[in-house]
């Protein structure tokens, strides 16, 4: 069974950084791109950033872009967002999920990120 | 980058009738290899969030045949026949053709 499990997310005041990880079970993690999507408060769904099997391809939205940074660590199983500057407009629920044939197919439970002074 | 407009915010449907949510996007999702890179999904309070349509009508593996994906270029479907109490939930498109990837606003399936 897939299962993505994030971490790391909580309360941080704006302009500090945060470091998400999001554990991988259930499929052969190295053979699957891997995404961050978010969603605010009772709003939709944002992509934030993709990062191929290999950590060749990375792509970031441009709301993020220079600020935060997606990497994955494949003996760990282990997807990460390293979040800096952060901002009060960052405040979401982040989700991992693994992308295939096209999609992201399997998503995590999320983990929330409030900034807040 | 593309934009992808769901007209419905909300929707009121009741148990055993057929619903169709719409999605409209700013240019085509038909890429070379002859796919459309618009998928569905389905959010429950408490739930993960649950991919239901890829490539535009292609069911993910155990969703049941109610859901139906259908479309192209610029206009996709996703219809729920025989609507199901747990069905109710929202749902939103997602285009994957070009970065940045990005979603419809979201409807919101409610009973009447």
């Amino acid at each position: 069974e897939v299962q993505l499990v994030e971490s790391g997310g909580g309360l941080v005041q704006p302009g500090r950084s945060l470091k998400l990880s999001c554990l991988a079970s259930g499929f052969t993690f190295s053979n699957y791109g891997m995404n961050w999507i978010r969603q605010a408060p009772g709003k939709g769904l944002e992509w934030v950033a993709s990062i191929s099997s290999s950590s060749s391809y990375i792509y970031y939205a441009d709301t993020v872009k220079g600020r935060f940074t997606i990497s994955r660590d494949n003996a760990k199983n282990t997807l990460y967002l390293q979040m800096t500057s952060l901002r009060s407009e960052d405040t979401a629920l982040y989700y991992c999920a693994r992308f295939d044939d096209g999609y992201p197919d399997y998503w995590g439970q999320g983990v929330m990120v409030t900034v807040s002074s | 980058q593309i934009t992808l407009t769901q007209q419905a915010e909300s929707l009121w449907v009741s148990p055993g009738e057929k619903v169709s949510i719409t999605c409209r996007a700013s240019q085509s999702l038909l890429y070379t290899d002859g796919k459309h890179y618009l998928s569905w999904y389905q959010q429950r309070p408490g739930q993960t969030t649950k991919a239901l349509i890829y490539h535009a009508s292609i069911r993910t593996d155990g969703v049941p045949t109610r859901f139906i994906g259908s479309g192209s270029g610029t206009e996709f479907t996703l219809s729920i026949e025989d609507v199901q109490p747990e069905d109710i939930a929202l749902y939103y498109c997602l285009q994957t053709l070009k970065k940045p990837w990005t979603f419809g606003g979201g409807t919101k399936l409610e009973l009447k």
